[in-house]
């Protein structure tokens, strides 16, 4: 299997300009996540979906940050419009499951690097 | 407030020792219990995890769970310096549908 797959690995933008990062879950996961990671405050959930339907987004910092799944292969994570404080790297990951449990261990993307000057 | 502590290190041992990492946690309620491996510059990856308090052994790791002082906890015996990495604990707490993370403590294994 080919794993989860995230682009762009890296991406430095101009502050104020649009985000898109890309994922494609491993086929046949229910479950896909989005995750912020940074030094100061670690690994964070930002949303959840399951079969394609979002069901925790209690985690997005603002309005800026937006997350669609349209089928269940793809999911896209937007930031609009982009800031400094948003540098970090963002994972996406699947499961079978919540990846609380036995048999659904979250799998995890490359990660995509982003930075905001 | 849902909480996973853990010492942000770094641990350093030298090849060959015990390498003991800590994790705790704020709900009593908590179910589960796992601990993910996080090379540099790479993404986390399941090594354990476990339910039950007591030990649980796969190969050189041991997770230790001790639901009545909030505490789980990573032993790798014969530390290699392939082990270096950080290491994150992640907690199912009641009441939440999800992983919380914590922080994760930094291992360095010296040859």
């Amino acid at each position: 299997d080919a794993g989860v797959i995230q682009s762009p690995r890296h991406e430095v933008t101009e502050m104020g300009q649009e985000v898109t990062l890309r994922c494609k879950p491993i086929s046949g996961h229910d479950y896909l996540f989005w995750y912020r990671q940074t030094m100061m405050r670690g690994l964070e959930l930002l949303i959840y979906f399951n079969n394609n339907v979002p069901i925790d987004d209690s985690g997005m910092p603002e309005d800026r940050f937006s997350a669609k799944m349209p089928n269940a292969s793809f999911s896209t994570l937007k930031i609009q419009p982009s800031e400094p404080r948003d540098s970090a790297v963002y994972f996406c990951a699947s499961s079978l499951g919540r990846g609380t449990g036995k048999g659904n261990t979250i799998y995890f993307g490359e990660g995509s690097w982003l930075t905001v000057v | 407030q849902k909480e996973v502590e853990q010492n942000s290190g770094p641990l350093s041992v030298p090849e060959g020792a015990i390498a003991s990492l800590n994790c705790t946690y704020s709900d009593r309620g908590s179910q589960s219990f796992f601990w993910y491996r996080q090379y540099s510059g790479k993404s986390p990856e399941l090594i354990m995890f476990i339910y039950s308090n007591g030990d649980k052994e796969d190969g050189r790791f041991t997770a230790q769970l001790n639901k009545a002082s909030q505490y789980v906890s990573l032993l790798i015996r014969d530390s290699q310096p392939s082990d270096s990495a950080t290491y994150l604990c992640a907690v199912n707490m009641k009441g939440y549908s999800t992983l919380t993370f914590g922080k994760g403590t930094m291992l360095l294994v010296s040859p």
